[in-house]
């Protein structure tokens, strides 16, 4: 089972609040990555990260920013949230030797 | 950016049949392909990393082959049981192996 956990699961929230999600991962791993997913769509990279200190925009334009200060923690920021944003929100960090991602449970956000 | 994609998009198969579905991707600067199988309400989970042209891998009733040369993998599902019942992604980093790049997905229900 993967170590790797995001907080919080499900969050509503009103139009202009700032709201942090959370994924932090005990495997060490260097590689961590955001995805955003609408429902019934496929995943989109939005954030990615090589290891401390490195961050990296994904595919898909996103008004978030993240942070890599430690190893096991990637956080992602929404300065201003907007109804646009509302989605699941996806975490995970990659296996060096195998290439093989490992996801946490993902956040639901809705925003009103 | 390197293009995967994944046939059918859902599939609606009788328990206790078999099946399978497909995934394609450019197979120049091909590095390794991956397998996820994705419930509702839980996170993606890997089902296979393969790297070489004619890998075979298998889970217990799930198997998967690989052609690099001709850029497709195959799904294969036999005997086919609810709890098969997800959303099947195939995932194949990009040239510079530093971002994943997923599939859309093919949404598999099992019809008891």
């Amino acid at each position: 089972e993967a170590d790797i956990y995001q907080t919080p699961r499900y969050l509503v929230i009103g139009t202009g609040k700032k709201i942090t999600l959370e994924c932090s991962q005990t495997m060490g791993h260097d590689k961590m990555y955001w995805y955003q997913q609408d429902p019934g769509m496929e995943l989109h990279l939005i954030h990615y990260s090589y290891g401390v200190n490195s961050t990296e925009k994904g595919d898909l334009s996103s008004e978030s920013t993240v942070s890599r200060i430690r190893t096991e923690h990637f956080p992602l920021t929404l300065e201003s949230a907007r109804p646009s944003h509302t989605s699941q929100y996806l975490c995970a960090s990659r296996r060096q030797d195998t290439d093989t991602q490992y996801f946490g449970p993902g956040t639901r956000l809705t925003v009103l | 950016i390197l293009n995967v994609e994944q046939s059918p998009q859902s599939l609606h198969v009788q328990e206790g049949d078999s099946t399978n579905f497909t995934c394609s991707f450019p197979s120049s600067n091909f590095y390794a392909l991956h397998w996820y199988r994705w419930e509702t309400a839980k996170s993606p989970e890997a089902l296979f990393v393969m790297t070489l042209n004619g890998d075979e891998k298998k889970k217990g009733r799930i198997s998967a082959t690989l052609n690099t040369k001709e850029g497709y993998s195959y799904l294969y599902i036999k005997g086919s049981q609810p709890e098969d019942s997800a959303t099947y992604l195939c995932a194949s980093p990009d040239s510079s192996a530093s971002k994943i790049i997923f599939g859309s997905g093919t949404r598999l229900s099992i019809r008891p």
